[in-house]
């Protein structure tokens, strides 16, 4: 768990703003995940990337983006098309892209919209 | 896609008795079932998890059964402790040819340890 930082840890965004959510792991870990989690709903897949320079929509995808130019970093855009951007989000990231590898999570960012 | 569904959604037991949390999976490829405990503000932990060529896996007082066949899948807590209480997420991950899909997760159980 240590190998995964976000940032930051409390954002805060103005309606009509885009803003970006770090995550960095030094794992050595192929895949990655954005899971978003709000009050009583559990935790839902935003978007996840199996291998450098190639990521999927998840379950919830509209209104964000992503990218995975290193092997190391995959950051969250959260544009101004998400509606209710206001959760906390969390990066997970497991060794291999199979659907049997543990994942394990970063801190989180907890994102509010003013 | 997948859809996991879990209860109860809060479960209050005395210190020293057990804890058990009941998920049931709708995809049949689902291969892998973690639990994750989360406390307050924080990341969510795994605690155990187990893969689908197994039915049973124990950790000293945590304990996961899995029936394929039912596709439902439960978390055992024996002798709680204080430390105890948090939100647990039970997952499963569907199977799609090799690739991870990403965790559906339940929707979670607050577990609170009265003393």
């Amino acid at each position: 768990d240590g190998g995964i930082t976000q940032s930051p840890k409390y954002l805060f965004r103005k309606e009509g703003q885009n803003v970006t959510l770090s995550c960095e792991q030094n794992l050595n870990h192929d895949a990655m995940y954005w899971y978003r989690q709000d009050p009583g709903q559990g935790l839902r897949l935003i978007y996840y990337s199996q291998i450098v320079n190639d990521f999927q929509k998840g379950d919830i995808a509209e209104g964000y983006s992503v990218s995975r130019e290193k092997k190391e970093s995959f950051p969250l855009t959260v544009t101004s098309a998400q509606k209710n951007p206001t959760a906390f989000y969390l990066c997970a990231s497991s060794f291999g892209g199979r659907s049997t590898d543990t994942q394990y999570f970063g801190p989180g960012t907890r994102l509010t919209v003013l | 896609g997948e859809n996991v569904e879990q209860h109860p959604s809060t479960l209050s037991v005395q210190e020293g008795d057990s804890a058990v949390i009941k998920c049931t999976y709708s995809d049949s490829a689902s291969n892998y079932f973690p639990w994750y405990k989360q406390e307050l503000g924080k990341r969510p932990q795994l605690i155990i998890d187990i893969r689908s060529n197994v039915g049973e896996k124990k950790d000293q007082r945590i304990a996961v059964t899995l029936n394929k066949t039912a596709k439902h899948f439960s978390l055992h807590i024996t002798e709680t402790q204080p430390e105890d209480s948090a939100v647990y997420f039970c997952a499963a991950s569907p199977y799609s040819g090799g690739g991870a899909d990403g965790l559906t997760f339940g929707k979670g159980t607050h577990l609170i340890i009265q003393p």
